[in-house]
């Protein structure tokens, strides 16, 4: 089993569209995790971090479910700039650094 | 922009050639990552320097070869690669584990190299 797993879609949505992505992690002792952007040929870009609590960045709800090691991204209202691929990244901590664990990533892509 | 920035942004090399990654940050990080990505796939973890010092090999061939001249620079050596290593290389920093705000890894543009 893969440490994170996600759906690589790619999910073709329509301006204005509610879209979710899901991703489920294997290691329970994961300790943080994260939404990264990636835009084709570009670095990725830290989007949010994820808490149990739940936490909201404008149109963005990132959810975490330790007990089911799933961890959610919701984004409304979605906008063309908003086409690019999410990957779900886990850090486990080793030494004195995290490790990133990245899910091979969901393409999105809106469309007018 | 990033505030991790490497050099060159593109390298195409010979297989006999030697050449070298370079990666900088000025936000105090004392963490500092290179990663490899192949296209469509994410981003594989290759090297961890921890306060200048080599903390992780991800069992990389030595043909890559870190360095960490000091806290702001990382370098990657690189000699006789092979063109299955043509990739994208990205640099990261980070703080080490000090509190969950503080791990988030920031990447640089990465250098698009090419080995013919």
């Amino acid at each position: 089993r893969k440490e994170v797993e996600q759906d690589p879609g790619p999910f073709n949505v329509p301006e204005g569209a509610t879209v979710a992505f899901n991703c489920t992690y294997s290691n329970s002792a994961s300790q943080s995790f994260f939404w990264y952007r990636q835009d084709c040929r570009k670095e990725p870009k830290l989007l949010m971090s994820v808490y149990s609590s739940g936490n909201e960045d404008g149109r963005f709800t990132a959810q975490l479910n330790r007990a089911s090691q799933y961890i959610s991204l919701l984004i409304r209202d979605s906008k063309l700039s908003d086409s690019a691929t999410y990957l779900c990244v886990v850090m486990n901590y080793g030494g004195s650094q995290g490790n990133l664990i990245f899910g091979k990533g969901t393409k999105l892509s809106v469309k007018p | 922009d990033t505030e991790v920035t490497q050099t060159p942004k593109h390298l195409v090399m010979g297989m006999t050639n030697k050449k070298s990654l370079k990666c900088e940050q000025h936000m105090g990080h004392r963490a500092m990552y290179w990663y490899k990505q192949k296209a469509k796939k994410p981003p594989e973890l290759m090297f961890v320097y921890s306060y200048e010092k080599l903390s992780i090999n991800e069992s990389v061939p030595s043909r890559f070869s870190p360095e960490c001249p000091n806290s702001s620079l990382l370098n990657l050596h690189l000699h006789a690669l092979q063109p299955e290593d043509s990739a994208l290389y990205l640099c990261a920093s980070s703080q080490p584990l000090a509190g969950v705000a503080k791990n988030i890894q920031y990447f640089g543009a990465g250098t698009r190299l090419s080995v013919l």
